[in-house]
């Protein structure tokens, strides 16, 4: 799987939106852009995942670039809630052979 | 029913104990998972069971050993362990319907070997 890097840190003013980057340089053509999130001492939880095209759910949206070499978590208006660590995982959508390998992630902070 | 469950919540054994971790879903996945993660650190896949047979296993020591029993259980046995070996353990599941890689995890079970 592709490798991803991330911000270690930022912060986030209460309901302005938060832009979370990701960098996966060498990603290939069959794999995906998934983002988990873990707040503290829970279990990860899934955001969004996408290709090629800019996806939005009930969360999040992610942006992809066209040379799919970046892309971006956006949370449309952030809450304190949201203060967890992001991560940004490239896979393969293999079912059975799922390996998500975590980076080390963004721990984002929201400021009241 | 969209809820992993993991028991006990918190765990704490001697070097020479044996005790399981049980992880639990209802919702019709065929595919669980234990992952590992120290603290202050990224979770680690650990095992992956696919129609309850291993698929994948990132070469963890022999003192854990995971049982699939069912489609909607997950076990872990735990001996002979190590200090280092404390750890969150978290586990999870996903199925082939729905969205394509995304997994549901439990709140793990907070295991300190002393």
């Amino acid at each position: 799987d592709a490798k991803t890097t991330q911000p270690p840190s930022m912060d986030c003013a209460e309901g302005r939106a938060a832009n979370l980057p990701c960098n996966h340089s060498t990603i290939s053509g069959n794999e995906y852009v998934y983002w988990y999130r873990q707040i503290h001492s829970q279990g990860p939880q899934y955001i969004i995942h996408g290709l090629k095209n800019n996806e939005t759910n009930e969360m999040a949206s992610l942006i992809i670039t066209e040379d799919r070499k970046s892309s971006t978590l956006i949370l449309p208006h952030a809450t304190l809630r949201d203060t967890a660590v992001y991560y940004c995982i490239v896979r393969v959508a293999d079912f059975g052979n799922e390996k998500l390998t975590f980076g080390t992630g963004t721990r984002l902070t929201i400021i009241p | 029913d969209t809820e992993v469950t993991q028991t006990p919540k918190h765990l704490v054994m001697g070097m020479t104990n044996k005790k399981s971790l049980k992880c639990e879903q209802h919702m019709g996945h065929r595919a669980m998972y234990w992952y590992k993660q120290k603290a202050k650190k990224p979770p680690e896949l650990m095992f992956v069971y696919s129609y309850e047979k291993l698929s994948i296993n990132e070469s963890v020591p022999s003192r854990f050993s995971p049982e699939c029993p069912n489609s909607s259980l997950l076990n872990l046995h735990l001996h002979a362990l190590q200090p280092e070996d404390s750890a969150l353990y978290l586990c999870a599941s996903s199925s082939r319907q729905g969205v394509v890689g995304e997994q549901f995890f439990g709140p793990g079970t907070r295991l300190t070997v002393l």
